[in-house]
């Protein structure tokens, strides 16, 4: 069964930095690109980032790139969001997605939230 | 990378068909065959329903299925039930490699 645990989220202040995680099971971690989506309180989905098998390229919103930054650990089965200059627009649910086929976002985590607050 | 336009809300009675549309661009929905569809219920995370358009993933009903026309996507449920009740997001793959997603729509079931 695919698993991914989202983990990292919390309070911080405007200006502060978070670093996400997600713990994958249940696949081959390194086979598969991986992605993160955000969704702020009672809004819709936003697409973040992704990063293909081996991490040797990524790409990003126009909203979050020089600020955001999408790394992996395939030995430790584990994808981050490096999360710097945080704004108080930047509040939201962040989800870990599997890639799937065709382009899709196939599995979901259960997301972690991330509040940014003075 | 605008968001694509949905409809805020959508309803029908059970049994009943609707269709929610999913309006992009040449450099998303129209020039792209990944569209795919999430279906997500109050504090849950996202489903994916529909990818490729039209395809469904092992587990989705056929009540769910798929379609495009030129910049336009479109879900439709058929046979609508109680459960259906959520709100259903589009998603395209775009000529820019990345993704984007719909505004959502609220399906209510009356």
């Amino acid at each position: 069964e695919v698993q991914l645990v989202e983990s990292g989220g919390g309070l911080v202040q405007p200006g502060g930095s978070l670093r996400l995680s997600c713990a994958a099971s249940g696949f081959t971690f390194s086979s598969y690109w991986m992605h993160w989506v955000r969704q702020a309180p009672g809004k819709g989905l936003v697409w973040v980032s992704r990063i293909n098998s081996d991490g040797s390229s990524r790409s990003y919103a126009d909203s979050v790139k020089g600020r955001f930054t999408i790394s992996r650990d395939n030995a430790k089965n584990t994808l981050y969001l490096q999360i710097n200059s945080l704004r108080a627009e930047d509040t939201a649910v962040y989800y870990c997605v599997r890639n799937g086929g065709s382009w899709s976002l196939e599995y979901w985590g259960q997301g972690t939230l991330v509040t940014v607050s003075s | 990378q605008s968001a694509l336009t949905q409809p805020a809300s959508v309803s029908g009675s059970p049994g009943q068909s609707i269709t929610i549309s999913c309006t992009g661009t040449s450099s998303d929905v129209g020039g792209s065959s990944y569209v795919s569809w999430y279906q997500q219920h109050p504090g849950k995370a996202p489903k994916l329903m529909i990818y490729e358009v039209s395809n469904r993933p092992s587990g989705v009903s056929n009540r769910f299925s798929g379609s495009k026309s030129g910049n336009t996507a479109s879900l439709t449920i058929s046979g609508l039930q109680a459960e259906d009740e959520a709100d259903y997001y589009c998603s395209s793959y775009t000529s820019s490699s990345t993704w984007v997603f719909g505004g959502g729509t609220k399906v209510t079931v009356l």
